[in-house]
């Protein structure tokens, strides 16, 4: 079948480095997107791999690893508007996604 | 550029009525996409258009739920004999139709409670 694993919460101060994995099995990979999601609100997409790497967009990093269906989300110098949740989701040839269960991260002072 | 909008933002309806979302895409976006997200999971796929043409829907998308998109604008949501099971956020998305390395931009979404 086809699942996404993520951890479903992870708490950190303010200033620190959290990595949230993501690994997947699915069909018709193209792939791998991260999105925030803020309680009430829209997802709103952070990050993209296509490709095994690091890309890096101010503060947040995504890495991708094909060969091992793994990738993370890397929030530095977290701050109190980073509290929210976080979506891993495999994105198909026609943009389609399916989502993980998502992370809360949880930042405190 | 207002982004993807969706109305209604909440709909409260009685079990068994009929209930119809719509969603207005990013302008000249060829691609929409309608997604269900209930508490503490991420958003499911329902179905999707390139332009006027509805291109996949998913098993979750049951016979009492039909999505129009007539002119390849706004697209129509429409649950038919609502269940308590139905409630959930209903979002929309879209996108260029420019392969799958494009971002989607979600709305706000609609948030259907069936009592």
């Amino acid at each position: 079948g086809q699942s996404l694993e993520q951890p479903s919460e992870v708490t950190a101060v303010e200033g620190a480095i959290v990595q949230i994995n993501c690994t997947y099995q699915t069909s018709g990979f193209y792939g791998l997107s991260w999105y925030q999601q803020h309680d009430g609100g829209a997802p709103t997409f952070l990050s993209y791999n296509a490709l095994d790497g690091l890309e890096e967009t101010g503060r947040f990093s995504s890495f991708l690893s094909r060969s091992d269906s793994y990738g993370y989300l890397l929030l530095q110098e977290l701050q109190m508007k980073d509290s929210a949740s976080y979506f891993c989701a495999v994105r198909d040839s026609w943009g389609k996604l399916q989502f993980g269960a998502g992370t809360q991260v949880v930042v405190t002072p | 550029d207002t982004g993807v909008s969706q109305n209604p933002r909440h709909k409260i309806t009685k079990r068994g009525q009929n209930v119809t979302f719509r969603c207005d895409p990013i302008s000249e976006h060829n691609r929409l996409y309608w997604y269900r997200q209930t508490l503490g999971q991420g958003p499911e796929f329902l179905t999707y258009f390139q332009n006027e043409a509805q291109l996949e829907k998913s098993r979750l998308l049951s016979d009492r739920f039909s999505a129009e998109r007539p002119k390849g604008s706004f697209s129509t949501l429409e649950i038919q004999r609502t269940e308590q099971g139905d409630s959930a956020m209903y979002l929309c998305a879209s996108s260029p139709a420019r392969g799958g390395e494009t971002e989607a931009f979600f709305g706000q979404g609609t948030r259907l409670t069936v009592v």
